[in-house]
């Protein structure tokens, strides 16, 4: 989805916190914003997901603008296994998922 | 504990031959789902269904045909492959309202 955009990619220590961003430029009042990550040769699996409050679930956190034109997963501590790359999503009643082109995660041991 | 099953796993075609992609499904999810993967370009939509016999577009739908006679099966039929055609390909599949995809393991297509 061109309207949903994100940084190529990023880098992180491991062991520090990494916040991955997302512009959701079109966003609707009843859009869902998704995040979901791919490590190689697999299918994406789900992160976390919300609409207007903050998340938190056991993997990561997901910080919602007040306008929800933006979005950012937190990963706590990065770790190696968190090397992947992440994908946002704006997600509408019909349940359409239109992704962004995705953010390349490189953790530096 | 299969989740969500695609075959095969790799695919090559000549230009203009036909083919099904399969996608099974064992946790009894209505919403079922099709996705492209190119390179800079992120998952995109093909089809999408949310239950038996009804099916629809997503966002790249054209060269792709589905159907959706049970839940557990959606199958992804190209009439006549291109070579715009070569990607890798993700079923998906939810429990409507959860919010949360599971996806299949994919498959590789090239188009020769």
């Amino acid at each position: 989805d061109a309207k949903t955009t994100q940084p190529n990619s990023m880098e992180s220590n491991e062991e520090e916190p990494v916040h991955l961003p997302c512009n959701h430029s079109t966003i609707s009042g009843t859009d869902y914003i998704h995040w979901y990550r791919q490590l190689p040769s697999q299918g994406p699996e789900y992160v976390i997901h919300g609409l207007t409050s903050n998340v938190n679930n056991r993997m990561a956190s997901l910080a919602i603008a007040e306008d929800r034109k933006s979005s950012t997963l937190i990963l706590h501590r990065a770790t190696l296994r968190d090397a992947a790359v992440y994908y946002c999503s704006r997600t509408n009643t019909g349940n359409q998922f239109y992704f962004g082109t995705g953010t390349s995660l490189t953790v530096i041991p | 504990n299969a989740g969500v099953t695609q075959t095969p796993k790799f695919q090559v075609l000549k230009t203009g031959q036909s083919m099904t992609l399969q996608c099974a499904q064992d946790m009894n999810h209505e919403y079922m789902s099709w996705y492209r993967q190119d390179p800079g370009m992120g998952l995109r939509l093909i089809h999408y269904s949310v239950g038996a016999g009804i099916t629809d577009q997503g966002e790249v739908p054209n060269g792709y045909n589905v159907s959706r006679s049970t839940t557990e099966d959606f199958p992804l039929r190209l009439l006549s492959a291109a070579p715009s055609q070569t990607s890798v390909y993700f079923c998906a599949s939810s429990d409507t309202g959860s919010g949360k995809l599971f996806f299949g393991s994919g498959t590789q297509l090239s188009v020769l």
